[in-house]
């Protein structure tokens, strides 16, 4: 067990729906990290939050958003969603930001099924 | 483009053989991280390597740094089916304002019994 909780862990939604996938990082841990994994794209960076901050952007669409509380939770937003967007999403935390010695550790995912 | 590039892509051998999987990139990296993935799971964490030219011994498992810092590789010894799964190497790149913890594709190991 990581530590890090992400829920709910499967998701079965129609085209054109919006979604929320929450993530709950390890205790004391101020950065999440939010990917999506697909077979041919392996594991591609959305978006990096440090102590409610957002601090690097990666292959994010416009149609998600993100979001980390004051409490350090963090939320991945998917709207109008297309049949592309199945996947897993992956949420990973740690202690610092991403920089030196960054060690990730990474929560089950929620595997993201748009029909 | 990858930043990351590890090879090979798959990779089927059999139980007790040896085998070493690659992460190269033109980038230097201020460390680089392996993980192992098996289906269904998050990534979990083997090993972060941090000076150049260092080497990592995790049981039968040996990681490398390159010196330039700009590749790793990973050498298994006696490969057993429990081996078996999705090896990524991950990093920052080196540079200010740099904050992607960036994965490469992975390479695929089965180890059949």
């Amino acid at each position: 067990d990581s530590g890090v909780t992400q829920t709910p862990k499967h998701l079965i939604t129609a085209t054109g729906q919006r979604v929320t996938l929450r993530c709950s990082p390890r205790s004391g841990d101020l950065s999440v990290y939010w990917y999506q994994q697909s077979l041919d794209q392996g594991l591609q960076f959305l978006i990096h939050y440090y102590n409610g901050e957002e601090r690097a952007k990666g292959n994010i669409l416009e149609r998600f958003s993100a979001q980390q509380f004051p409490d350090l939770h963090s939320e991945l937003n998917l709207s109008s969603l297309e049949l592309g967007d199945s996947a897993l999403y992956f949420c990973a935390s740690s202690v610092g930001g991403a920089g030196t010695n960054t060690e990730a550790f990474f929560g089950q995912g929620t595997r993201l099924t748009v029909v | 483009t990858q930043l990351l590039e590890q090879s090979p892509q798959f990779l089927s051998i059999q139980e007790g053989e040896n085998l070493t999987v690659y992460c190269n990139s033109s980038s230097v990296f201020s460390s680089l991280q392996w993980y192992r993935q098996e289906p269904g799971e998050g990534p979990v964490l083997l090993v972060t390597v941090v000076t150049g030219g260092e080497v990592k011994k995790l049981k039968r498992l040996t990681f490398q740094f390159g010196d330039a810092r700009k590749d790793s590789s990973l050498h298994i010894t006696a490969a057993q089916p429990g081996d078996t799964g999705l090896y990524l190497c991950a990093g920052v790149p080196s540079g200010a304002g740099s904050y992607q913890l960036t994965f490469g594709k992975g390479t695929k190991l089965s180890v059949i019994p």
